[in-house]
């Protein structure tokens, strides 16, 4: 079983209708990250958490909101999705900062029509 | 913020060609990381250095602080090494983002 879990891995849904993709890990890692890949863009943290406690915003994260229900449940939610949320989104865990390895979950492609 | 420039974009090489994918940043960074993402979309850490040089299996990671540069090489390449190499960095100084490269894209033909 994969140590960092992403579900769905494929959504399509309309403009304006709410969804949440949760990530789960089995790493015992306290942090935990949502990231969105656009093509030719890299890679732009929406949330991170670095413990159930601790809620951070990222980059870009107007549109979404995070809930840490545990140390092993991460979940992002887009309130009312709308086309240019369309995109690849990832989790990802650390057991430390940014100077720690990351480790992905396989990705959610997200499509908003 | 942080500039991360990945040159090439594309690269096609032939079975067994040595490799070399270069990352520029423009700040002073703590450390650098090297991810690997595959055709499927799943994305692998390679390597995390702030100095000096680290290899695994064919992969050698360098970096160059103070001419803020990294490379990723893969010795003897393989068509399994066909993925999206992606770099990125971490500014340090209280930041707790990575500002991650566009990626290369390596295709190794039998």
């Amino acid at each position: 079983d994969a140590d960092v879990t992403q579900t769905p891995r494929n959504r399509i849904t309309k403009t304006g209708k709410r969804i949440m993709l949760e990530c789960s890990q089995t790493k015992g890692h306290d942090r935990m990250y949502w990231y969105r890949q656009d093509p030719g863009l890299g890679l732009r943290l929406i949330y991170y958490s670095f413990d159930v406690k601790d809620i951070n915003k990222g980059e870009i994260s107007d549109g979404y909101s995070v809930s840490r229900q545990a140390q092993a449940k991460f979940s992002l939610s887009l309130e009312s999705a709308i086309p240019n949320q369309t995109a690849l989104y990832f989790c990802a865990t650390s057991d430390g900062g940014f100077n720690s390895p990351l480790h992905f979950g396989n990705g959610t492609r997200l499509t908003v029509t | 913020k942080n500039e991360v420039e990945q040159s090439p974009q594309n690269l096609t090489a032939q079975e067994g060609e040595f490799i070399t994918i270069n990352c520029s940043y423009s700040v002073g960074i703590s450390a650098l990381h090297w991810l690997q993402q595959h055709p499927g979309g799943g994305i692998v850490s390679l390597f995390m250095l702030s100095s000096g040089k680290k290899k695994h299996g064919r992969l050698i990671a360098t970096i160059n602080i103070q001419e803020k540069h990294s490379s990723l090489h893969i010795t003897a390449s393989h068509p399994r090494d066909s993925a999206v190499y992606i770099c990125a960095v971490n500014s340090g100084a209280g930041s707790y983002q990575l500002t991650f490269g566009k990626g290369t894209k390596l295709s190794v033909i039998p």
